[in-house]
């Protein structure tokens, strides 16, 4: 019944491993996001992809390497964990072309030891 | 670059007082607003949508306004109550990188007394 699922929903790591974060939708969108909130709460976009292509990517670190196998899932593995990366990652979908709303999952927290 | 400012940053009021959260945007171009509501430790729920070409959208105690040309948004809470009480974000869609884009603004904390 979720539409926009994330897994984990809780992610507890050593600083320099290597993790990834899963998200799944099943609204029949075509265009899929990542988002990270700092520790002031503050969201901003990471990457966005339509239809599997890679269509925004704001400056993030290549540590950072987004996939997107089809259009219902779109997963976020990252390599070498900083303590900076410590945020809450938050997946989002919608249909493309700017009319529709954003739909977002509950969000994976991270936190890097 | 779009900037979305929420004044006031946290607002804290009694029970069934109406009130007022303020956005505002930088840049106009832009395909429609969204307003949200996070609880603690939660993720986004979508709370109101309002298109450029549109002037305000109402849902049950809310009702959002967009004036685009002045780059404003204001959420209206009628009637307050304790479960109300969240961080309640607006962002804007814009039209650059496909219109699928959404700038966030920094949230308003609100919270609600008995």
């Amino acid at each position: 019944d979720t539409a926009v699922s994330q897994t984990p929903k809780y992610l507890v790591t050593q600083m320099g491993n290597d993790k990834s974060i899963k998200c799944e939708q099943n609204l029949g969108h075509d265009t899929m996001y990542w988002y990270k909130q700092d520790s002031k709460k503050f969201l901003k976009i990471m990457f966005s992809y339509n239809n599997k292509e890679l269509i925004i990517n704001e400056t993030v670190p290549n540590r950072f390497s987004p996939k997107s196998p089809d259009k219902a899932h779109l997963n976020l593995h990252i390599n070498s964990l900083e303590l900076g990366d410590s945020a809450v990652y938050f997946c989002a979908s919608s249909f493309s072309g700017g009319a529709e709303p954003q739909h977002f999952g509950d969000g994976t927290r991270l936190s890097i030891l | 670059k779009q900037e979305v400012t929420q004044i006031p940053a946290a607002l804290s009021v009694p029970e069934g007082e109406n009130l007022v959260l303020n956005c505002s945007f930088t840049d106009s171009a832009i395909y429609n607003l969204q307003w949200f509501r996070q609880d603690p430790g939660k993720g986004l729920t979508s709370l109101l949508l309002i298109q450029s070409s549109q002037r305000e959208q109402t849902s049950g105690r809310l009702n959002a306004s967009l004036d685009k040309s002045s780059g404003r948004s204001t959420l209206y809470i009628a009637a307050s109550q304790p479960g109300d009480s969240a961080t309640y974000l607006c962002a804007v869609r814009g039209v650059t990188g496909g219109g699928n884009k959404l700038t966030f603004g920094t949230g308003t904390q609100l919270k609600v007394e008995l």
